[in-house]
């Protein structure tokens, strides 16, 4: 079945640091690929997608490149603020017909400070 | 537009009470989701609603019924509460049509004593 893989944590890092959160997935067919972030006591909301193989998303300068020959959707940021501290989250699409679903992985806990 | 609302946000349950989590929706979409995140496990489906009239199982259905009651509502029972029950609920909505960027309500925090 498909599967999401991304790195524990928690990542704590300085304002102004570089950040990367990595996200291999397990899948079969051409899933699209998500990064979702809860910011504390919220729910989830989308930061960026990508539906096929070498597109790129990017959002709030947040960017991830959908590697198809690595299975990847690794998360950067080239420099992160306090108020991007949140739990991030890599998923997958599984289709069953016309039965989209969403595959998560466990999330990542990142702490900015100042 | 409020987007997806969900009540109670937060309820204490003891050992076998039931209870009903409400879940809506005001962006007319078709598919609409039931979650719970635990720490470590990041989110995991319970149920999920295709489109008005249907419900189908996710990963963790046991313990679960849900009602699709329309096309804005999907609610969340538990007959008999477990503490392996404490939770946080999330439930979300979608077109279904491809696009798949799934809206999510702010939660129901859960604890059953």
């Amino acid at each position: 079945g498909n599967s999401v893989t991304q790195m524990e944590g928690p990542v704590t890092l300085s304002e102004e640091a570089f950040l990367t959160i990595n996200c291999t997935y397990t899948a079969t067919g051409y899933p699209s690929l998500f990064w979702y972030v809860q910011y504390p006591g919220e729910g989830l909301q989308l930061l960026l997608k990508a539906t096929k193989a070498d597109d790129k998303g990017s959002n709030k300068g947040f960017e991830a490149t959908y590697r198809k020959e690595t299975t990847s959707f690794h998360l950067e940021k080239g420099s992160v603020q306090v108020s991007d501290s949140a739990v991030y989250f890599c998923a997958l699409t599984s289709s069953g017909g016309s039965n989209y679903k969403l595959t998560f992985g466990k999330g990542t806990l990142l702490t900015v400070n100042p | 537009n409020a987007g997806v609302t969900q009540t109670p946000k937060f309820q204490v349950l003891k050992t076998g009470q039931s209870m009903t989590l409400q879940c809506a929706q005001d962006m007319n979409h078709n598919s609409m989701y039931w979650y719970r995140q635990d720490p470590g496990m990041g989110l995991r489906l319970i149920y999920y609603s295709a489109s008005e009239g249907t419900t189908d199982k996710g990963e963790v259905p046991n313990g679960y019924n849900v009602s699709r009651l329309n096309k804005r509502e999907f609610s969340l029972r538990l007959e008999s509460a477990a503490p392996s029950q404490t939770s946080v609920y999330f439930c979300a909505s979608t077109f279904g049509d491809g696009q798949e960027t799934q809206y999510f309500g702010p939660g129901t925090r859960l604890l059953v004593l």
